[in-house]
C-alpha cells in the first residue's frame, strides 16, 4: 500500500502566484487533514475533514481552501501565495478520530 | 484551550544512554496522549498511545502520563543512533483533532 501520498515533493511560487498541493489516501479513512510545519512552530493544523463531504477549520486556515474531492483525496489551494506560507505541508488520514493519524512525506513550499 | 509545551531540545546523548523527553499539558480533560516520531525530511510516525494515567511500555520505550501535574514524558532506554529523530508530543482534543508540541530532536552519539 501506497498509504498517504502527495503531490508535488517541492514547489516555489512568487508572491501572488496560486496553486493547489494534492494528497491521497489509499486505506479508506474518514478522515483527513492538512498541517503546516514551521520551525520553532511544530505541526499546525490548516482544515481537516472528519468525512467526505464535510470540512472544517483549523488553527490557521487563513489564506488556504480546500476540497475533499471523495473519500480519497483531499487538496489544499493557495489562491494569492505569500512568503509567510513558505513552510513544509503534511497531508494526513485516520480512520476515525481516536486512532492513529497517517502521515504523508510532505510538500517543501517556498514563496519568493 | 489546546495548548501542549514540549521542553526544549536538541538533545545530544551517547548510544546506549536512557533518553527521557517531557510535555505539559493545559486541559486536564482530555485522555489520549500520543507520542510521534519524525525523520528528518519525513513525515511524522505514531510511535506511542497512552490513556489516561500511567505507564505503557513497547520495547525500548515508554510512555508516561501524570495526569495530576498533567505531565507526558517518553523514556528511550538503550538509545541506537537509529533513534535520531524529532519527537512530538501530541494530545486529542476533540473534533478528530489533535494538538501538536513543537518538537525535540534527538541525537544519539555512536
Amino acid at each position: 500500500n501506497a498509504g498517504v501520498t502527495q503531490t508535488p515533493k517541492f514547489q516555489v511560487l512568487k508572491t501572488g502566484q496560486s496553486m493547489t498541493l494534492q494528497c491521497a489516501q489509499d486505506m479508506n479513512h474518514n478522515s483527513m487533514y492538512w498541517y503546516r510545519q514551521d520551525p520553532g512552530m511544530g505541526l499546525r493544523l490548516i482544515y481537516y475533514s472528519a468525512s467526505e463531504g464535510t470540512t472544517d477549520k483549523g488553527e490557521v486556515p487563513n489564506g488556504y481552501n480546500v476540497s475533499r474531492l471523495n473519500k480519497r483525496e483531499f487538496s489544499l489551494r493557495l489562491e494569492s501565495a505569500a512568503p509567510s506560507q513558505t513552510s513544509v505541508y503534511f497531508c494526513a488520514s485516520s480512520e476515525v478520530s481516536l486512532e492513529e493519524q497517517y502521515f504523508g512525506p510532505g510538500t517543501r513550499l517556498t514563496v519568493t | 484551550q489546546k495548548e501542549v509545551e514540549q521542553d526544549p531540545g536538541p538533545l545530544s546523548v551517547p548510544e546506549g544512554a536512557i533518553v527521557s523527553l517531557n510535555c505539559t499539558y493545559s486541559n486536564s480533560a482530555f485522555q489520549y496522549f500520543m507520542w510521534y516520531r519524525q525523520y528528518s525530511r519525513k513525515g511524522p510516525e505514531l510511535l506511542m498511545y497512552t490513556y489516561s494515567s500511567g505507564n505503557k511500555e513497547d520495547g525500548r520505550f515508554t510512555a508516561q502520563v501524570d495526569k495530576s501535574s498533567k505531565y507526558i514524558s517518553l523514556f528511550i532506554r538503550d538509545s541506537q543512533p537509529s533513534d535520531s529523530a524529532t519527537y512530538l508530543c501530541s494530545y486529542y482534543y476533540g473534533n478528530n483533532r489533535l494538538a501538536f508540541g513543537k518538537g525535540n530532536q534527538v541525537v544519539v552519539i555512536p
